[in-house]
């Protein structure tokens, strides 16, 4: 069975640190992979989108980046955070062979940046 | 653009209540739409999906109907339960050439149900 992970699931960090949260997606090959971030009492936004290895598509110009540098592993970095970088943070994947065009999402990653 | 609308919340029931939680939206083609659930500080599950017109997903009690002709994909149950309380997202997968399979979300309605 396909199973996504994400860590670390909680951090604090300071404005101007730099960030990085790591996914990665087992039992699948080549699968879609995303970044959505959820920030206090709002929907999910898409951040990021990865259709294979080094291919990154940006949906909004922020001050993060993403980078996939194996096939089932999802990497969203800052060099300098800022606080309206605080939210909650979720990996997820799609693969049409398995799941009929439904993406699976992980357990989430809370920052808050102070 | 596509775009998800859903009815804002909070929605507050008692137990063994009938819930309805309205979602409509706008898309170019034939999407996929899709509901999901957010138990309090956890990730999102998905909860029932479908892919084609008058497609009923149902799943735990949840139902709801692909309806094109209205635009909705309502989301209903007969009976809620306290452990039914969380956020529900209405979400459509767009469909292209790219193939993508990116969501877009509404807000989300936070279901609270109380004993």
């Amino acid at each position: 069975s396909q199973t996504i992970h994400q860590w670390p699931a909680t951090l604090v960090q300071p404005v101007g640190s730099p960030l990085s949260l790591e996914c990665t997606v087992e039992g699948t090959s080549n699968p879609n992979l995303y970044w959505y971030r959820q920030a206090a009492g709002r929907g999910l936004q898409l951040l990021f989108y990865s259709v294979g290895i080094g291919q990154i598509s940006s949906e909004v110009p922020q001050n993060l980046s993403a980078s996939r540098p194996q096939d089932r592993q999802f990497i969203l970095s800052s060099k300098k955070l800022l606080l309206s970088d605080s939210g909650f943070y979720l990996c997820a994947w799609r693969s049409d062979s398995f799941s009929g065009n439904t993406i699976y999402f992980g357990e989430g990653s809370w920052l808050t940046v102070v | 653009g596509n775009s998800v609308t859903q009815m804002e919340g909070p929605v507050t029931l008692s137990e063994e209540a009938f819930l309805t939680i309205n979602c409509t939206y706008t898309a170019t083609g034939y999407p996929s739409l899709f509901w999901y659930v957010q138990y309090p500080g956890e990730g999102l599950q998905l909860l029932l999906k479908a892919t084609k017109a008058d497609d009923k997903g149902s799943n735990k009690g949840f139902e709801a109907t692909y309806r094109k002709e209205t635009t909705s994909f309502h989301l209903e149950k007969g009976s809620v339960q306290v452990s039914d309380s969380a956020v529900y997202f209405c979400a459509l997968s767009e469909h292209g050439s790219s193939n993508t399979g990116k969501l877009i979300f509404g807000q989300g309605t936070t279901l609270q149900v109380k004993p």
